[in-house]
């Protein structure tokens, strides 16, 4: 069965410290791999996301996002952290088949920024 | 950017009673969406809808839930009889054809139910 990991629940960093948020998937097939912010009173918003390719994919807001296919994992990285990055992020797998297109997400981490 | 747009942002209702949760999603969208994420929980997929029928639905989605474009440009999900356990936030998405789509979400919709 499909299913998202994310095995921090709540990381407090450092505004300027780098930043790295943990995502392990379980897919059957090639998996399409998202990462969503959500700011308080906001929908998700995007990051970025990987389909195929270049297995580091580079989103808005200074986030990347590495896919490695040994380890099951799709880590959202940015190398400096600001006060207005502190949100809820969520990995997702997207699960494709027929006209659906369904996301599976992972229970989010609650991203802190000390100043 | 485009925007979906849930109303209202908070709803609280008393247990046994009809809501009806609504969303207008990005007008050349065709896919539809509702999820649903109880307080400390996962966000998970309750149902998508295209061209004009369910196209897929959860374990959650029982008979008690029931979508609908009435108008062509709202999208809403009606839970008949609410119970506690309804309470969550729902957030509505939409999108445009083909697989890899950006999925746009609404903000939601807090669901208190008492």
């Amino acid at each position: 069965a499909q299913s998202v990991t994310q095995p921090d629940i709540h990381i407090t960093v450092s505004e300027g410290a780098s930043l790295e948020l943990r995502c392990n998937y379980s897919y059957g097939a090639t998996p399409y791999l998202f990462w969503y912010v959500q700011s308080p009173g906001q929908g998700l918003q995007l990051l970025l996301k990987y389909f195929s390719g270049d297995t580091l994919v580079q989103g808005i807001k200074g986030f990347e996002a590495e896919f490695k296919r040994s380890q099951s994992s799709f880590n959202l990285r940015k190398p400096s952290v600001h006060w207005s990055d502190a949100a809820e992020y969520f990995c997702a797998v997207g699960a494709y088949g027929g006209a659906t297109n369904k996301l599976i997400f992972g229970t989010g981490t609650l991203l802190a920024v000390q100043p | 950017e485009p925007e979906v747009t849930q109303t209202p942002s908070h709803q609280v209702t008393q247990m046994g009673q009809e809501v009806i949760l609504r969303c207008v999603p990005i007008s050349n969208h065709l896919y539809f969406y509702w999820y649903r994420q109880i307080l400390g929980q996962k966000v998970e997929f309750l149902v998508s809808f295209y061209n004009n029928e369910i196209s897929e639905k959860s374990e959650i989605f029982d008979d008690q839930f029931s979508v609908e474009r009435p108008d062509g440009s709202n999208f809403t999900l009606k839970i008949r009889s609410t119970k506690l356990e309804d309470s969550a936030m729902y957030f509505c998405a939409s999108r445009e054809t083909g697989m890899n789509e950006k999925l746009f979400f609404g903000s939601g919709t807090q669901l208190s139910v008492l």
